[in-house]
């Protein structure tokens, strides 16, 4: 029962390289997010996806791009990585947004931009 | 803007002591309020969800509240285990999920 897999689990960035967070759930899903954990910060809402084909943005979405491939997955890009994107992000899902909702959460990806 | 917060940030308590986490929201208007557990280098597992129109569920030696009118939800553990220790955030629920930072608990053999 895989739940929410996010891969890679670990990765060291330098100033300016790029990279994509992969995302996917197999709990049929209509919803899912990108958040980051910042110490003394808490998960901020970096942009989601209410729904197959759209995406909207959270409270913190500058400098990242996602794209929702299908109802499976959804990936966050980071395209020109910069030391404040230092952070544990996670990826959740959702059987959708709103009332009656349980949201579901990976493992986390610790990332490092040096 | 929902805000959350959690208090106490960090709770050390010995084993066998009832306690109880607090969340506090700015914006009544919630579908529902969430808790969850956060152990070190781990995801989020969900602990318990109360809808908006209820005001409290159980599971186990753990009960949450929620009054919306007050902004104010509470987790209540009893009998604490040294399993227990973990951070614990709540989550309130509208079109988006708004989080606390976290109450870090420690129990202690």
């Amino acid at each position: 029962n895989a739940g929410v897999t996010q891969t890679p689990k670990f990765q060291v960035l330098k100033t300016g390289q790029s990279m994509t967070l992969q995302c996917a759930q197999d709990m049929n899903h209509n919803s899912m997010y990108w958040y980051r954990q910042d110490p003394g910060m808490g998960l901020r809402l970096i942009y989601y996806s209410a729904s197959e084909g759209t995406t909207d943005k959270g409270e913190v979405p500058n400098g990242y791009n996602v794209s929702r491939l299908n109802k499976r997955e959804f990936s966050l890009r980071l395209e020109s990585a910069a030391p404040s994107q230092t952070s544990v992000y996670f990826c959740a899902s959702s059987p959708r947004t709103g009332a009656g909702n349980t949201i579901y959460f990976g493992e986390g990806s610790w990332l490092t931009v040096v | 803007k929902q805000e959350v917060t959690q208090i106490p940030a960090a709770l050390s308590v010995p084993e066998g002591e009832n306690l109880v986490l607090n969340c506090s929201f700015t914006d009544s208007a919630i579908y529902n309020l969430q808790w969850f557990r956060q152990d070190p280098g781990k995801g989020l597992t969900s602990l318990l969800l109360i809808q908006s129109s209820q005001r409290e569920q159980t599971s186990g030696r753990l009960n949450a509240s929620l009054d919306k009118s007050s902004g104010r939800s509470t987790l209540y553990i009893a009998a604490s285990q040294p399993g227990d220790s973990a951070t614990y955030l709540c989550a309130v629920g509208g079109n988006q999920f708004y989080f606390g930072t976290g109450t870090s608990l420690t129990v202690i053999p």
